[in-house]
């Protein structure tokens, strides 16, 4: 079965960097792409971007300049960092296995964390 | 504003069959498949359709998905209390080249 876990800070100041990590248990990083979403509280899911495990990467352009993505296969592991924090990116953050890169659905999800910004 | 267009709420009572609609463009559903997603409260969102229709192993088939040129709809009969819970429909958007979700419809079983 497999498993992911985001792990982070739980506080970012405005104006810092947003770094967090998702460790896959259970299955191995390499075939599958990897998806970050986010949830602001009270409001629906926002697609943040993927990477594969040959560190292709596709984010929305919604935020992009502000955020990259990488990965370590070595430790199964792929991280989000999102850059010049606000208010407005408070947000539950879901990492998540891209079943098909084809289709895009998502197939197992971490539990989520929740990342505060705030002074 | 989401892409996708969802009712924001919606419900029955037991035993009823409730259906949410998911509206898009030519460049998300019109084009490409819709993937459902069921959300209690404070968890994680699960798969609950791909593909348009297709159900993942596990996920009982009182719920079924179908889609119509640039709409969407998932279909839960025989409701349960247990289904009470939010509903998100996402599809690829070959504009804005990335994923798109609708805002969710929250689902309350009278």
């Amino acid at each position: 079965q497999v498993q992911l876990q985001e792990s982070g800070p739980g506080l970012v100041k405005p104006s810092e960097t947003l770094s967090l990590t998702c460790t896959v248990s259970g299955g191995s990083i390499s075939t599958y792409y990897w998806t970050w979403f986010r949830q602001p509280p009270g409001k629906g899911l926002e697609w943040i971007g993927y990477i594969n495990f040959r560190g292709t990467t596709n984010y929305n352009t919604s935020l992009r300049g502000r955020v990259t993505m990488s990965v370590d296969t070595s430790k199964n592991q792929f991280s989000l960092k999102l850059t010049s924090v606000t208010a407005a990116d408070t947000a539950v953050y879901y990492c998540a296995r891209v079943a098909s890169s084809t289709t895009f659905h998502f197939d197992y999800w971490g539990q989520g964390t929740l990342v505060p910004v705030s002074s | 504003q989401s892409v996708l267009t969802q009712p924001p709420s919606a419900s029955g009572t037991p035993g009823q069959r409730v259906t949410i609609s998911c509206s898009g463009s030519n460049s998300n559903i019109g084009g490409k498949t819709v993937s459902w997603y069921q959300q209690v409260p404070g968890t994680a969102p699960k798969l609950l359709i791909y593909s348009n229709s297709l159900r993942p192993s596990g996920v009982p088939d009182r719920f079924s998905g179908s889609k119509s040129g640039t709409s969407a709809s998932l279909a839960i009969s025989g409701l349960q209390p247990e289904d009470e819970a939010d509903y998100h429909c996402a599809a690829w958007d070959d504009s804005l080249k990335g994923v798109v979700f609708g805002g969710g419809t929250q689902l309350t079983v009278l």
